[in-house]
Parts: structure tokens; C-alpha cells; sequence
């Protein structure tokens, strides 16, 4: 499994674009990227899932290079609500079954 | 929206009791999976089961632990001999038959065991 690198935590405001990186530089040619959300207390949630470029959904986009290394999500105009760790998670999740194998993500917090 | 769910949500047994842990999935979804997150930890994967027999296991779900679709409709785990480590928030997820290529998998809202 490629390992995944992310900030453990991030701070910003309400309203503000917030941008989250994974460096997976050992990304198979398998593999997909997927990003899952957790609030306390509460099983995660899946939010966006890529392979390459960029993939947009109503909560999210995801950017990919064209190397495939790192991802980028992105949260456009976050609120308070969005306060939450996020994971960044690499797998054949294209073949089903797949088990996530989650890190410790990125605690974001955002205030008022 | 469907949505997976567990019982009990709270569960305190003693060391060395059997618990079962219950899980109702998303009723046309076909993989079924066991998360465990000990308490400030990172979630991790125990198990994955799929047409009434697992399919993949992590190194945690070791003989103390067993799996079971006893009908059309409940997912448990069973939990032999509970240990004090086996305190966690043990989380019930399933997907579906995955022709989307999209691996979304929906979990339950846990049942936090203390083992007391």
C-alpha cells in the first residue's frame, strides 16, 4: 500500500477556501486516491475519490498532477461545521472490498 | 437516505466476557466491513466480508474474533474474551457490489465497548 503524507492538523476561517495536500509518492498504477471525513464521535464519510486531474463533486474537488505523487482536496468557503479530521487514503479502490487503511489525517479547525 | 446501523451504541462488559456487536447494513449493498478506533487514534480496518465469508483480514482480528451474517439483513462481530485493549469505538461499514469504481464506503455511528 502507498504510504500517504499529510499535515496533521490546519487552522482557517469561516468562508475561506481550505486546501488539504497528500504526498503519496510510492502510488501505484492501481491505485486510486480517495478522501474520507470524520467528525468526533462519528464514523467516517466518504467525500471525493480520484485517479487523475481533477475530480469535483458538490462538497469537494480534488486535484491530481500529472506524476500522480500528491492530491490536493479542496473545500470551497468552509464553515464552522467542516471542523473535522480529514483522510487522505490510496488503494485499488476501483476493485471491490478494497479495506481502507487509514493515517491520522488532517485535524482542520475552522472558527468564526 | 439509507443509512448502516449499529447496536447497542454503548457497550460495557467485563474482562474475559463475550460481547456481540451488532450491525444492520445498507440492504443492497454486498461487502460489509469491521473498523475498530481505539481513543484518539487512527481508525483501523479488522476485517472484510463478502458473499458469507471473509474476505480479508488485518493482523488485529485474531482467533478471539469472529464474523457472522446470520441472516439476510445483520452483520456481527463477535468478540470471545474481551481484553482491557479491546476498548474501542467499533465501527460497521458496506458498500455496494462496487461497479461504480468507486470504493464509498458508508459507515455505521459505532458502539463504543468499554471493557472494564
Amino acid at each position: 500500500l502507498a504510504k500517504t503524507t499529510q499535515p496533521i492538523s490546519m487552522d482557517s476561517y469561516e468562508g475561506q477556501e481550505v486546501n488539504i495536500t497528500c504526498s503519496h509518492n510510492n502510488i501505484a498504477t492501481n491505485d486510486y486516491i480517495t478522501w474520507y471525513q470524520q467528525f468526533p464521535s462519528q464514523g467516517p464519510r466518504f467525500i471525493i475519490q480520484g485517479y487523475k486531474t481533477k475530480v469535483t463533486n458538490e462538497v469537494a474537488s480534488l486535484f491530481i498532477p500529472a506524476d500522480r505523487k500528491s492530491s490536493t482536496l479542496s473545500l470551497p468557503r468552509v464553515s464552522l461545521s467542516d471542523t473535522a479530521v480529514y483522510y487522505c487514503l490510496v488503494g485499488e479502490f476501483n476493485q471491490a472490498g478494497t479495506a481502507l487503511i487509514f493515517g491520522k489525517g488532517t485535524t482542520l479547525s475552522v472558527s468564526s | 437516505e439509507p443509512e448502516v446501523t449499529q447496536t447497542p451504541s454503548h457497550q460495557v462488559t467485563q474482562m474475559g466476557q463475550e460481547v456481540i456487536l451488532r450491525c444492520v447494513p445498507i440492504s443492497n449493498h454486498l461487502y460489509f466491513y469491521w473498523y475498530r478506533q481505539i481513543l484518539g487514534q487512527k481508525v483501523e480496518f479488522l476485517v472484510s466480508f463478502y458473499n458469507n465469508e471473509i474476505s480479508e483480514k488485518s493482523e488485529i482480528f485474531d482467533d478471539q474474533f469472529s464474523v457472522e451474517r446470520p441472516d439476510g439483513s445483520n452483520f456481527t462481530l463477535k468478540i470471545r474474551s474481551t481484553k482491557l485493549e479491546d476498548s474501542a469505538m467499533y465501527f460497521c461499514a458496506s458498500r455496494d457490489t462496487g461497479t461504480s469504481g468507486v470504493n464509498e464506503q458508508f459507515f455505521g455511528p459505532g458502539t463504543r465497548l468499554t471493557v472494564l
